[in-house]
């Protein structure tokens, strides 16, 4: 049973166009959601995250919101370039208790020049 | 900071040998994962440590897995005997407990055959 779900296995933008990557969970203790980014034959590295007691965190061209309410998250790119195309992983954990954290599927974004 | 470091990168092995996957944290790190990746499942927690000790060892497959970690600088992923399926890339993950994001290894890509 995935908790944390990317419906979305790709996606293509033109360089410069925001570039918007959804993420759904299921379990309501998570609290805490986080983004990865992952190049080919290289580990994923933390992006950006958020609290849930926040609806939006900005750092520079990336934004994620926070929906609680219909258990949504999204990270929006803008604008976006040829050196994000990477697979963006969706993360969640409850904080309250030890680290775990669990991944989505991951969403293969390719930005076109 | 060298980062996590995995060995081997690659490995490709015959059904039914026994295969070792290995990961040094970063110095100071207290927290240790091994994650699996594949298409259909994406990221998958396979086992926790804390201090040296497993915590959560509720995502290693079965029997088959074990894991290890004698010291704060070294642990170990063994697949005996292993299997077609287990042909995935294999991501060890060192962290501080707290602290909001993991860093992971390059990976090591295991082949079964």
């Amino acid at each position: 049973d995935q908790q944390v779900k990317q419906n979305s296995p790709s996606l293509s933008v033109q360089e410069g166009r925001i570039s918007i990557l959804n993420c759904d969970y299921t379990n309501s203790m998570f609290d805490y959601f986080l983004w990865y980014k992952k190049y080919p034959a290289e580990g994923p590295t933390f992006l950006i995250s958020i609290s849930s007691i926040k609806d939006k965190n900005e750092d520079g061209r990336f934004t994620v919101f926070l929906n609680k309410s219909a258990k949504h998250l999204s990270l929006h790119i803008v604008p976006s370039q040829p050196g994000d195309s990477a697979v963006y992983f969706c993360a969640a954990k409850n904080s309250g208790g030890y680290q775990k954290v669990t991944f989505g599927i991951g969403t293969k974004l390719q930005v076109i020049p | 900071d060298a980062g996590v470091i995995q060995s081997p990168r690659h490995e490709v092995t015959e059904m039914g040998q026994e295969v070792t996957l290995r990961c040094k944290p970063i110095s100071g790190h207290n927290s240790l994962f091994w994650y699996r990746q594949t298409m259909m499942r994406g990221l998958e927690l396979l086992i926790y440590f804390n201090n040296n000790v497993p915590i959560d060892d509720s995502g290693m497959p079965e029997d088959r897995f074990s894991a290890k970690m004698p010291n704060a600088s070294f642990s170990t992923l063994k697949i005996q005997p292993s299997e077609p399926r287990d042909s995935a890339v294999y991501f060890c993950a060192s962290s501080l407990r707290q602290a909001i994001g993991y860093t992971f290894g390059s990976g090591t890509r295991l082949t079964v055959v």
